[in-house]
């Protein structure tokens, strides 16, 4: 079973456009929930994460939105670029044995 | 600073076979997992590390088996391999106090034929 659902499983936006990604999860023993990039040929990295306490977090370009009551949360990739064409993957962490689970990805495509 | 390395980074088994992937990190972190990614279903945890000596199984640990006999390294063996093990494989390792932020290797690429 999935933990968590991510959509859309590909996304195609115009440079300088909003790109958006989201995630909806069941189970609410989840206590951190990282976006990581992942770019061809290369292992995924931790891109921004925001706790269930927190409604928004913001870093340059890269907002998460999160609403606990709805169990989602969503990136935001504004003004996006080609350099931001990637696979991007949620996640959820529980507990204090780093167990991540990931979404099943989105490819995204910035096109000029 | 290396990081997380893992060797091979391609590798062909006959249905059968078995093999060792390896993992290494030098950031002296205490946990370390194994990830597979298949298109379409994401990063799939099968086996994880809280440290050396302890390991426990993920979400698909059937035909893996791990050890973690120091912090350092963390091999993935397949014991027999199979046409559905063939996927990408990373390594991640991550330390106490840093929830969710995982540091991955550039994976291992296995075809089982």
């Amino acid at each position: 079973q999935q933990q968590v659902k991510q959509s859309p499983q590909s996304l195609i936006v115009q440079k300088g456009g909003i790109s958006i990604i989201n995630c909806a999860y069941e189970n609410t023993a989840f206590d951190y929930f990282p976006w990581y990039q992942q770019f061809p040929g290369k292992g995924p990295a931790l891109l921004i994460a925001i706790r269930p306490d927190v409604s928004e977090k913001k870093e340059g370009r890269f907002t998460i939105s999160f609403n606990k009551s709805a169990k989602q949360f969503s990136l935001h990739i504004m003004d996006s670029q080609p350099g931001d064409s990637a696979t991007y993957f949620c996640a959820l962490h529980s507990g204090g044995y780093q167990k991540v689970t990931f979404g099943i990805g989105t490819k995204l495509q910035v096109i000029p | 600073n290396a990081g997380v390395t893992q060797t091979p980074k391609f590798q062909v088994l006959k249905t059968g076979q078995s093999m060792t992937l390896q993992c290494a990190q030098d950031m002296n972190h205490e946990y370390m997992s194994w990830y597979r990614q298949d298109p379409g279903m994401g990063l799939r945890l099968i086996h994880y590390s809280v440290g050396a000596g302890i390991t426990d199984q993920g979400e698909v640990p059937n035909g893996y088996n791990v050890s973690r006999s120091t912090t350092e390294d963390f091999p993935l063996r397949l014991l027999s391999a199979a046409p559905s093990q063939t996927s990408v494989y990373f390594c991640a390792s991550t330390q106490e106090g840093r929830p969710g932020e995982l540091f991955f290797g550039e994976g291992s690429r296995l075809t089982v034929l």
